[in-house]
């Protein structure tokens, strides 16, 4: 298996801009997560989804984000408008989904708002 | 809420030195643990985990134990080299209601010097 494939892995954007990042998770995984990193505020959960359904999107810094998962292979994250502190490596992860079970991150998207 | 508490970094050490990251947490239930660690420019992935309280994980020269009566969970190893250099993270699941959502640390960087 290819693993958690995100795109793009780098993105830069001026202030303003629609930015739309996207994540394929493995085959056969129930649940999809995505993550914020930032040195400032570390690894942070924005929203995760079991079933292609949100479950707890409580994690969304605002309503300039929103996210999607309109089928088991594949999510996206929108920003609207970007802002220069929306600037952080975003994680796709996934995982089977029971408790006891690993979430496999994709490679990250970094993005740089100006 | 259940949370995860870490030993605050950077974390230097000399290569062949021993390694512990301290790791505490707070949950209701009986959460599943894990130590992730991320290195330069990648996303997490999986070190080691630990299901049940007792249980002992290991990988790659790391260990952790499950320990209940302390709710710990820390990282060690006997012996680190400059390519263990990363940033490391201890996470619980959510054991109530099985939901697959983990909860993580702040992340402990660790630097080896040869």
């Amino acid at each position: 298996d290819a693993g958690v494939i995100q795109s793009p892995r780098h993105e830069v954007t001026e202030m303003g801009q629609e930015v739309t990042l996207r994540c394929k998770p493995i085959s056969g995984h129930d649940y999809l997560f995505w993550y914020r990193q930032t040195m400032m505020r570390g690894l942070e959960l924005l929203i995760y989804f079991n079933n292609n359904v949100p479950i707890d999107d409580s994690g969304m810094p605002e309503d300039r984000f929103s996210a999607k998962m309109p089928n088991a292979s594949f999510s996206t994250l929108k920003i609207q408008p970007s802002e220069p502190r929306d600037s952080a490596v975003y994680f796709c992860a996934s995982s089977p989904g029971t408790s006891a079970d690993t979430q496999y991150f994709g490679p990250g998207t970094r993005l740089t708002v100006l | 809420g259940d949370s995860v508490t870490q030993m605050e970094g950077p974390v230097t050490l000399s290569e062949e030195a021993f390694l512990t990251i301290n790791c505490t947490y707070t949950a209701t239930g009986y959460p599943s643990l894990f130590w992730y660690v991320q290195y330069p420019g990648e996303g997490l992935q999986l070190l080691l985990k630990a299901t049940k309280a007792d249980d002992k994980g290991s990988n790659k020269g790391f260990e952790a134990t499950y320990r209940k009566e302390t709710t710990s969970f820390h990282l060690e190893k006997g012996s680190v080299q400059v390519s263990d250099s990363a940033v490391y993270f201890c996470a619980l699941s959510e054991g109530v209601g099985n939901t697959g959502k983990l909860i993580f640390g702040q992340g402990t960087t660790l630097q080896v010097k040869p």
